[in-house]
């Protein structure tokens, strides 16, 4: 998975708790990426990030937030976990532009109860 | 028009077929269509990408056809093995939209012996 991990891979909580999902790479690219994966809708971007402390909202951004400290890792927290966030979140990376290949992490399971 | 449409949702072929999965979009704007290939329990990896001054790219026994006047584009997996069972995802991107890749919501594979 290109130099890239998820913590935790599983997770249960339940409504109304805050939740962090981190994403640490080793591979110093400058892009970084949190999407959403679920049955139908492929997979959606959150937010994404083009340098430390550079982030910006994707698509589905409601509901989550953001920050990135320090070019290795990218945090994507729910501030007040919802039933409808239940998902498996990826974090991908890239060196450049969307033209350049993004590289996926592992994945993060999260079940909101 | 941000949407990228895939058919079939799922597809099962038998040993040395050719599957063939769609795609669709709307937006002329976009200029990069690469396909991400993804395994139970991983991330999604680049499997192939093309961009529309070309009508075919080939690599390996995967091929993508691109139709810019259709705003088509498709994947063939030739003599496709049970080793390609895995879900693929089209998806779309351009120059102008800082770094978002729109995917399709997906298709589900199954290559039977």
């Amino acid at each position: 998975d290109a130099g890239i991990t998820q913590s935790p891979r599983h997770k249960v909580t339940e409504t109304g708790t805050p939740v962090t999902l981190r994403c640490h790479q080793t591979e110093n690219h400058r892009y970084m990426y949190w999407y959403r994966q679920d049955p139908g809708h492929g997979l959606r971007l959150i937010h994404y990030s083009y340098g430390v402390k550079d982030t910006d909202k994707g698509e589905v951004s409601d509901g989550y937030s953001v920050s990135r400290s320090k070019t290795e890792d990218f945090l994507l927290t729910l501030e007040s976990a919802t039933s409808s966030q239940t998902s498996v979140y990826f974090c991908a990376i890239s060196e450049g532009r969307p033209t350049d290949t993004q590289y996926f992490g592992p994945g993060t399971r999260l079940t909101v109860l | 028009q941000q949407q990228v449409k895939q058919s079939p949702q799922s597809l099962i072929v038998q040993k040395g077929g050719i599957p063939i999965i769609n795609c669709a979009y709307e937006n002329t704007a976009f200029d990069y269509f690469p396909w991400y290939q993804q395994f139970p329990g991983k991330g999604p990896a680049l499997l192939i990408a093309i961009r529309p001054d070309v009508s075919e790219k080939k690599e390996g026994r995967f091929t993508i056809s691109f139709n810019k006047s259709a705003k088509q584009f498709s994947l063939h997996i030739m003599d496709s093995q049970p080793g390609d069972s895995a879900t693929y995802f089209c998806a779309a991107s351009m120059k102008t939209s800082y770094d978002k890749v729109i995917f399709g919501p997906g298709t589900s594979l199954s290559v039977i012996p």
